[in-house]
This record gives structure tokens, C-alpha cells and sequence, in this order.
């Protein structure tokens, strides 16, 4: 089993439409989660960080998290041609410095 | 202020070759991961460099190693290169007080090994 599962799509959305991005994980020791947007041929780039459990918002984003279940998600209101992307969870323990990364969901957003 | 750089932006190596990945952090940043990313696939962990030491490893073989300089530049090399070994390789600086969320990558160094 995976340490982080992320259902690699394809998503495609009409414009101004509400997205839904998940991610689940096996390892309970991760306490940092954390949203990255990566478009072709450039690196990965930090969309949403969030530390535990709880929810986090960030202009039109939304980060949840909820440890019980193992389970979150990022949330994308009004949706932009701009947001088509590859969209990567990742997670990392309390003491390590390893990021464990699911394998991305490519999203396309169309106007 | 400039970000992570990293050279070259693409390579093509035969299989069994030798080869070495250069990355430089951001201004600030003394910490250095590097990152394997297959097509398709979420970024894998080789190892995290800080003060010149390999401080933590991901599973990967010891044909893969580094080198962390004193301006907190890196290398990456892997001997005996394999098909499989074709991928995205990222680098990632961040600064000791913001392990977590200052994780800063690069554009990465394609290789592509034939």
C-alpha cells in the first residue's frame, strides 16, 4: 500500500465550477499537509500548508483536514483557465523531513 | 531575489553512464533536498542535505549520491545510469525555521537515459 493515495484524474471543469481535490494516507504519524499546483515542465509550487487537523483558507482555496479519517482535501471556488494544472498532496511526519507525495491529479479548468 | 536553480534543464545519457544534477537554493536557504519525479507519478524522496551532510535518505540505491558545498549548493550524481533512472529530478531549499512551509523547488533537470 501506498503511503499517500491521489486519484490522478483527468478532472476537467467548466470555468467559475467548484473543485474538489482529495488525497488519502495510510501513516498516522503525519502531522503536515500541504497542497502544491504544478504546470507543465516547472517545479512544484505551495498552494496550501496546514498543520494537523482543521480546515484553511486561502483566497479562493480551502484546505481540510481531517486525521481521524485519514482523508484531505482542497477545495477551488470559482474556478480559473489559470487554475489548469497538476495538483500534488503531500504530508511529512512530526520529525522527518521526507515528504511523501501522492501522484497528482490533473486538472483542466475550460472557459 | 532569485529562487532554486538548477542545471542543466535537460539531459540525455546512455545507459551506464555517470551523471551530475547542480542546484542552487534560495537566498537564505541552507537546507537541500532533491526529489525524483517519474512521468505521471507524485515526486519521490532521494535525500535532504544540511552543513554539508546527508541528514536523512529515501529508498533509493547507493548509485545515487551527493554532495552538499559550503554556499549550500548541491549535487547530485548517479552512476551506471538505467532506463528507469529517466525522469524529472527537483530540487528543494528551505531555511532551518521553515522546514515545513519554506520548501522552495526548482524547475527541475530532465534526464532521459537511452
Amino acid at each position: 500500500q501506498k503511503e499517500v493515495e491521489q486519484d490522478p484524474g483527468p478532472l476537467s471543469v467548466p470555468e467559475g465550477a467548484i473543485v474538489s481535490l482529495n488525497c488519502t494516507y495510510s501513516n498516522s504519524a503525519f502531522q503536515y499537509f500541504m497542497w502544491y499546483r504544478q504546470y507543465s515542465r516547472k517545479g512544484p509550487e505551495l498552494l496550501m500548508y496546514t498543520y494537523s487537523s482543521g480546515n484553511k483558507e486561502d483566497g479562493r482555496f480551502t484546505a481540510q483536514v481531517d486525521k481521524s479519517s485519514k482523508y484531505i482535501s482542497l477545495f477551488i471556488r470559482d474556478s480559473q483557465p489559470s487554475d489548469s494544472a497538476t495538483y500534488l498532496c503531500a504530508m511529512s511526519s512530526n520529525t522527518g523531513n521526507q515528504f511523501y507525495f501522492g501522484t497528482g491529479t490533473s486538472l483542466t479548468v475550460i472557459p | 531575489d532569485a529562487g532554486v536553480t538548477q542545471s542543466p534543464t535537460h539531459l540525455i545519457k546512455t545507459r551506464g553512464q555517470q551523471v551530475t544534477l547542480r542546484c542552487s537554493p534560495k537566498s537564505g536557504h541552507d537546507t537541500v533536498s532533491w526529489y525524483q519525479q517519474a512521468l505521471g507519478q507524485g515526486p519521490q524522496f532521494i535525500f535532504q542535505y544540511y552543513e554539508e551532510e546527508e541528514r536523512q535518505r529515501g529508498n533509493f540505491p547507493d548509485r545515487f549520491s551527493g554532495h552538499q558545498f559550503p554556499n549550500y549548493s548541491s549535487e547530485l550524481n548517479v552512476n551506471a545510469l538505467l532506463l528507469g533512472d529517466s525522469a524529472l529530478y527537483l530540487c528543494a531549499s528551505s531555511g532551518r525555521t521553515h522546514l515545513y512551509y519554506g520548501y522552495t523547488f526548482g524547475s527541475g533537470t530532465r534526464l532521459t537515459v537511452v
